[in-house]
């Protein structure tokens, strides 16, 4: 069965420093993997993904991914964080069978200025 | 903005009320996803809609639970015999084609309280 795991609840970090959120995967096949982005009493914002190619991974925001197969992670990050960067970010892995996404429980990033 | 709809944004139920969550996806979405995101959780899938056919409900939690999408646009989710773990946010997702290669793009989510 798929699954991501989101190692680190809360990740503090101040603004101008290079910042990590960290995704672990687990998947039958290939993996299909996403980040998205949550502020309060809002939907998911889509920031990147990976289906194949490149390991470095572009999106929106400045954020990028560094997918990792040997590691099986998929770790999201920003060369300088932004206080408004401060949000609530989900990793998913896309099932193979039904093509629902499965999350990982979130990780709080805290940008301080 | 063209993004995905839903309504209402909050709704109070007294347990064992039936209440109705509508979801109206960006234009021309073929798939269609409703998930619940318990508080400090990850959402949880729910079901999925191709146009009008709902190819997986695996994730309902019970028969209370019920989906429907006739046209294939507009969604509703259906709770009966609301019950206090029911509390959550549901979110709706759509995406162009049941494709690995598609971001689902959601909506802002309908907050439920069950009291």
């Amino acid at each position: 069965a798929q699954s991501v795991a989101q190692p680190e609840d809360q990740v503090n970090v101040a603004e101008g420093n290079p910042l990590t959120v960290k995704c672990t995967y687990s998947v039958s096949g290939n993996p299909y993997l996403f980040w998205y982005v949550q502020y309060p009493n809002r939907g998911l914002q889509f920031l990147l993904k990976y289906i194949t190619g490149d390991n470095l991974v572009k999106g929106s925001y400045g954020f990028e991914a560094e997918f990792n197969k040997s590691q099986t992670s998929f770790h999201l990050k920003k060369p300088s964080a932004l206080v408004s960067d401060s949000a609530l970010y989900f990793c998913a892995v896309r099932d193979d069978y039904t093509g629902k996404l499965i999350f990982g429980q979130g990780t709080t990033l805290q940008v301080k200025p | 903005g063209a993004g995905v709809s839903q309504s209402p944004r909050y709704k109070v139920a007294k347990r064992g009320q039936d209440v109705a969550l509508r979801c109206d996806p960006i234009s021309g979405h073929v798939s269609l996803f409703w998930y619940q995101q318990a508080l400090g959780q990850g959402p949880e899938f729910l079901t999925y809609f191709q146009n009008e056919a709902q190819l997986d409900k695996s994730g309902l939690p019970s028969d209370r639970f019920f989906a429907e999408r006739p046209e294939g646009s507009v969604s509703t989710l259906k709770i009966q015999r609301t019950q206090q773990e029911d509390s959550a946010v549901y979110l709706c997702a759509s995406s162009t084609r049941d494709s690995g290669y598609n971001e689902q793009f959601f909506g802002p989510g309908t907050r439920l309280t069950v009291l």
